[in-house]
């Protein structure tokens, strides 16, 4: 069973650039959620694709922009970085029915290092 | 106040010995709770989940929830060195995917 899985794992920046991050949700799972986690913080959510529609959406700004494709992988893009975007960016995937049993599995991530 | 706080640590306990980790959250509305064990450079891995008052026990994890008083622990029996790291509370409204997580306690078991 192929869990989530996330590319690259790191990646290099410089102030400005663009970067694209790639997700595939786990087997059988329909929706996948973007979180940003500086060091020595927890997970901030970004926001989350479900039916390749962006269903729900944090306190990020535009810059941060996002796609889900038909087989429900998702790309997360972010546009003129900032030394602030420093950080793992997470992906985690879960079943996309409104229901209380919400849980999210999470990908081993990508370092993102702006300079 | 902070959606779901968390005492940073570390909490330091002794292998064999039980580890309790507190979480209290804010919004009245959620539903779902979840514990996310973290250890250092890695990402978040589920460990336990629970959505109605009481015990949750799964192995040597136990989960408790009280809604009234809006607080959520774990509890690590038998702790051992490889628990060590960091336990992440998160929080979800009823209907709603977004996951609001706590900055984390950070667990220490000594040998």
């Amino acid at each position: 069973d192929a869990g989530v899985t996330q590319s690259p794992t790191h990646l290099i920046k410089t102030r400005g650039q663009q970067v694209t991050l790639r997700c595939s949700p786990k087997s059988g799972h329909d929706t996948v959620s973007w979180y940003q986690q500086a060091l020595g913080q927890g997970p901030q959510f970004i926001f989350q694709y479900y039916e390749e529609e962006e269903r729900q959406r944090g306190n990020f700004p535009d810059r941060f922009s996002g796609h889900q494709f038909p087989n429900y992988s998702s790309e997360l893009n972010v546009n003129a970085l900032l030394l602030g975007d420093s950080a793992l960016y997470l992906c985690a995937s879960s079943l996309g029915r409104i229901s209380s049993y919400n849980e999210q599995f999470f990908g081993p991530g990508t370092r993102l290092t702006v300079l | 106040q902070k959606e779901v706080e968390q005492n940073s640590g570390p909490l330091s306990v002794p292998e064999g010995a039980i580890a309790s980790l507190n979480c209290t959250y804010s919004d009245r509305v959620s539903q779902s709770f979840f514990w996310y064990r973290q250890y250092s450079g890695k990402s978040p891995e589920l460990i336990m989940s629970i959505y109605s008052n009481g015990d949750k026990e799964d192995g040597r994890f136990t989960a408790q929830l009280n809604k009234a008083s809006q607080y959520v622990s774990l509890l690590i029996r038998d702790s051992q060195p490889s628990d060590s790291a960091t336990y992440l509370c998160a929080v979800a409204r009823r209907g709603f995917q977004k996951l609001v997580f706590g900055t984390g306690t950070r667990l220490l078991v000594s040998p």
